[in-house]
């Protein structure tokens, strides 16, 4: 079940600059999709999340860009912090499922001093 | 802050052995969800719950799984036969609202490690 992809398993950037991390799905039902961050021996945590009637939703250093004619979205990390370290998942759901979650894969982000 | 609790942390069993997962969600949540992620592999959807019944359930969730709402405030998963296969993190979650446009709230995880 490949629905929700991230084909970078890892990222590494300096601290200040911009981390991009990148998602795609091929499931057009689709209609909301969210980024966890998680840590070791913890369960994920919600970042940030957008439907699909917006291209871009923003949270303070957190923005989530989607391209539904694309079918991707990415969230951007400015500036990126080493706290920000973490592996991202990237998670979609469909409107008249009961919010069951499609995850990918995930991406490692290492963020350096 | 209000958090999804889970334990225990970590729990080793026999093969063949069943085991309960105990999960506390959040409290005024009515949605309620299991996931497992196998070492090394993505985080897989398992069973929603809602008014006390199953939701859904997806081709993992098969007879020898159960999930429960015992009391108010309790989620539990149970395994009836535990198979090597079973090895995973489990992961517990919560929301407020429908399923769609209500973000998940997970719990820590219980790591099952059968032998």
């Amino acid at each position: 079940d490949q629905q929700v992809k991230q084909n970078s398993p890892s990222l590494s950037v300096q601290e200040g600059r911009i981390s991009i991390l990148n998602c795609d799905y091929t499931n057009s039902m689709f209609d909301y999709f969210l980024w966890y961050k998680k840590y070791p021996a913890e369960g994920p945590t919600f970042l940030i999340s957008i439907s699909s009637i917006k291209d871009k939703n923003e949270d303070g250093r957190f923005t989530v860009f989607l391209n539904k004619s694309a079918k991707h979205l990415s969230l951007h990390i400015v500036p990126s912090q080493p706290g920000d370290s973490a592996v991202y998942f990237c998670a979609a759901s469909a409107t008249g499922n009961t919010g069951k979650l499609i995850f990918g894969q995930g991406t490692t982000l290492q963020v350096k001093p | 802050e209000p958090e999804v609790t889970q334990t225990p942390s970590h729990q080793v069993t026999q093969m063949g052995q069943e085991v309960i997962l105990r999960c506390v969600p959040i409290s005024n949540h009515l949605y309620f969800y299991w996931y497992r992620q196998i070492l090394g592999q993505k985080v897989e959807f398992l069973v929603s719950f809602y008014n006390n019944e199953i939701s859904e359930k997806s081709e993992i969730f098969d007879d020898q799984f159960s999930v429960e709402r015992p009391d108010g405030s309790n989620f539990t998963l149970k395994i009836r036969s535990t198979k090597l296969e079973d090895s995973a993190m489990y992961f517990c979650a919560s929301s407020e609202l429908a399923g769609v446009y209500n973000e998940q709230f997970f719990g820590p995880g219980t790591r099952l490690t059968v032998l």
